[in-house]
């Protein structure tokens, strides 16, 4: 069974409209992150919750905004997506930040219209 | 820069035989190592870890080796099988500083297996 879950596998939204992106993971780990994967690229991560303590990472664009309201649940929200934020973005897990492997879930694929 | 890269960016070899990812790290301070592998439309998935207090751990057919004199990080997997066809990125991680626990990844080797 899946342990880090994102919702919706695909998105499409259209340039400049709001748009969020749901993860959910029945780990009960600590820290949760989000990736933003281009193709033939490796993930970018974008930032972390270590519990409800954010943490962005320095070039992160201001577009990209996260919420976590509980240990499951951890949102991304792209405020006015451009088309150079079609991507997948990926959710990540762990137990903590030190010596610890991130479990992703299988990301959801945005696309800019 | 990225201080986590691999040599080969596309590796093809026959069903059956031994396959060799290579990864080159560039931070001597980082202390634990990782190997995912990512299937077409999947996020990564795990596959072995290694601390760099060991030069090397072996799982169900995949076996990690981590050089610190050269930094060099590789991936074995024995007798490949069609299944392993992906993409795989070494991850480092560096436990100190403002981005304590960070995962830093090279840049991915395709992996082709022919039948």
């Amino acid at each position: 069974d899946a342990m880090v879950i994102q919702n919706p596998r695909y998105q499409v939204t259209q340039f400049g409209k709001p748009v969020t992106l749901s993860c959910s993971q029945t780990l009960n780990h600590n820290v949760m992150y989000w990736y933003q994967q281009k193709s033939s690229q490796a993930p970018k991560l974008l930032f972390h919750y270590y519990d409800k303590d954010f943490n962005n990472e320095a070039d992160t664009p201001d577009n990209f905004q996260s919420r976590r309201p509980n240990t499951s649940f951890c949102f991304l929200d792209i405020r006015s997506p451009g088309l150079g934020d079609a991507a997948m973005y990926l959710c990540a897990t762990s137990r903590d930040l030190v010596s610890q492997p991130q479990h992703f879930g299988d990301g959801t694929r945005l696309s800019i219209l | 820069g990225e201080s986590v890269g691999l040599h080969l960016p596309t590796l093809s070899v026959q069903e059956g035989d031994n396959s060799i990812i290579n990864c080159a790290y560039s931070n001597s301070a980082s202390d634990y190592f990782i190997w995912y592998k990512q299937e077409s439309g999947k996020g990564p998935q795990f596959i072995i870890d290694i601390r760099s207090n060991m030069d090397k751990r072996q799982g169900q057919r995949v076996t990690v080796l981590l050089n610190k004199t050269v930094k060099h990080l590789s991936l074995q997997i024995a007798a490949t099988q069609p299944g392993d066809s992906a993409v795989y990125f070494c991850a480092e991680t560096q436990n100190y500083g403002g981005s304590q626990g960070n995962l830093i990844f090279g840049k991915g080797t395709k992996l082709s297996v022919k039948p």
